[in-house]
């Protein structure tokens, strides 16, 4: 079965660069989700889409932002990088904004030189 | 907003044992509680999941238990083997309300053989 699909896998970006996360869902999902996790921390809520719209927001830093687009695929800019940004993201998928269980994406792993 | 606690940081047991692992929660309105366990440097995969209608739940030599009154969730693992090693992190959300995971810290699980 079709998982969620997030690209790159890994991305090595300098210290106030850009970078560009992207999450496909799995097929007929329409919410997305965004988690950070830190080295050896548990992952935190950064923001979430149903219908393309934002439909919550957790700790996302200004520098960030998220959209989703009409094929339910959603793309997290990061600006600014900072050293504190190097994590693992991961973007979750599912059915529906409630009720229903998320999938996870295998993550991408930031690092920020 | 809501805060998980997650006990113990790390379990050791032997194979074979059993191994309980604690969470607790601060909103009341929280009605969804999955388990996670994630392998290094790998996405968190769900193992089970209790809503809040249901005391307890169980799947092979996985089960978990909830207590609303006292807002306390429990995870079970009975016979444990070597590849139960990993770390586990609890969560807690309002399904009505877009499920945004809010997970505890995580146990480091380590089944020696």
């Amino acid at each position: 079965a079709a998982g969620v699909i997030q690209s790159p896998r890994h991305l090595i970006k300098e210290k106030r660069e850009t970078a560009t996360l992207k999450c496909y869902p799995i097929p007929r999902h329409d919410t997305v989700y965004w988690y950070q996790q830190g080295p050896g921390q548990d992952p935190q809520f950064l923001i979430s889409f149903y219908e393309k719209m934002q439909s919550d927001k957790g700790s996302i830093p200004d520098r960030f932002s998220a959209q989703q687009f009409s094929d339910y695929h959603s793309e997290l800019n990061m600006s600014s990088l900072e050293l504190g940004d190097s994590a693992l993201y991961f973007c979750a998928s599912s059915l529906g904004q409630s009720n229903t269980e998320a999938f996870f994406g295998q993550g991408t792993r930031l690092t920020v030189v | 907003g809501e805060n998980v606690e997650q006990h113990p940081s790390t379990l050791s047991v032997q194979e074979g044992d059993s191994a309980v692992i604690k969470c607790t929660y601060s909103d009341s309105a929280s009605n969804y509680f999955p388990w996670y366990k994630q392998e290094l440097g790998k996405r968190p995969q769900l193992i089970i999941d209790i809503r809040s209608n249901v005391g307890e739940k169980k799947d092979q030599r996985i089960a978990v238990t909830l207590n609303k009154t006292a807002k306390h969730f429990s995870l079970h693992i009975t016979e444990t083997q070597p590849e139960d090693s990993a770390v586990y992190f609890c969560a807690a959300s309002i399904m009505e309300y877009g499920n945004k995971l809010v997970f505890g810290a995580g146990t480091i699980l380590r089944v020696k053989s």
